[in-house]
């Protein structure tokens, strides 16, 4: 069975400083897709990122960045110099690979509050 | 290109009557997917259609469940004989999912059902 643990159930931070969502997942799939949501105090699920099994490779977009590490099954988030826009809910997700590669239901984690004070 | 759309956003009701939602998918997005989140908890998954056949139902979706996409494009899901414990958050996500393409799931507002 598939399982996502966001160990951090509250961080707050002041404004501009850096803060690290943790992240560690379960599957015994060798295909799989990592996504992170944002559900910020309005509810809707934003989409962030998706990453599959097999590309290892750091992104950033802007203030955000992304670590995947296969061998520790973590995949954790960093906002570089918070706002206070950044407060919400943070959700990590996996997901298994269907046949032609794409994937359906996601298991997601209990969710990260980020609280960025001014 | 519009979002996901759910209706209503937000719905009381008393133990045992019937309630049902409606999601409006994106336009064109083959799939669509129906979760429920309970206060501090993640979105856990209920059903899901490619066009309009269930594939996949969770053994949360109790039989008093159903869930429909008549045409493959907008879907309802009816609860009936509520209970307390169906309070939470439904949410419906929509995605394109093609052969060689991997997909992403595009989350609506949600519909929070309240039941007394």
């Amino acid at each position: 069975a598939q399982k996502v643990t966001q160990a951090q159930t509250e961080i707050s931070v002041v404004e501009k400083e850096d803060v690290t969502l943790d992240c560690v997942y379960e599957t015994r799939d060798t295909t799989y897709y990592l996504f992170w949501y944002k559900q910020p105090p309005s509810g809707e699920l934003v989409f962030l990122i998706r990453r599959n099994s097999f590309d290892e490779q750091n992104e950033i977009s802007g203030r955000y960045s992304w670590n995947f590490q296969k061998s520790t099954s973590s995949f954790n988030f960093t906002i570089t110099a918070s706002q206070v826009v950044d407060s919400a809910v943070y959700f990590c997700a996996l997901s298994e690979a269907r046949s032609g590669g794409s994937n359906y239901k996601l298991t997601f984690g209990k969710g990260t509050l980020l609280t960025v004070n001014p | 290109d519009t979002g996901v759309s759910q209706n209503p956003r937000h719905k009381i009701t008393k133990r045992g009557q019937n309630v049902t939602f409606r999601c409006d998918p994106i336009s064109e997005h083959n799939r669509l997917y129906w979760y429920r989140q309970t206060l501090g908890q993640g979105p856990e998954f209920l059903t899901y259609f490619q066009n309009e056949a269930q594939l996949e139902k969770s053994r949360l979706l109790s039989d008093r469940f159903s869930a429909e996409r008549p045409k493959g494009s907008f879907s309802t899901l009816e609860i009936q004989r509520t209970e307390q414990g169906d309070s939470a958050m439904y949410l419906c996500a929509s995605s394109l999912a093609l052969r060689t393409y991997t997909d992403t799931q595009y989350f609506g507002p949600g519909t929070r059902l309240t039941v007394l």
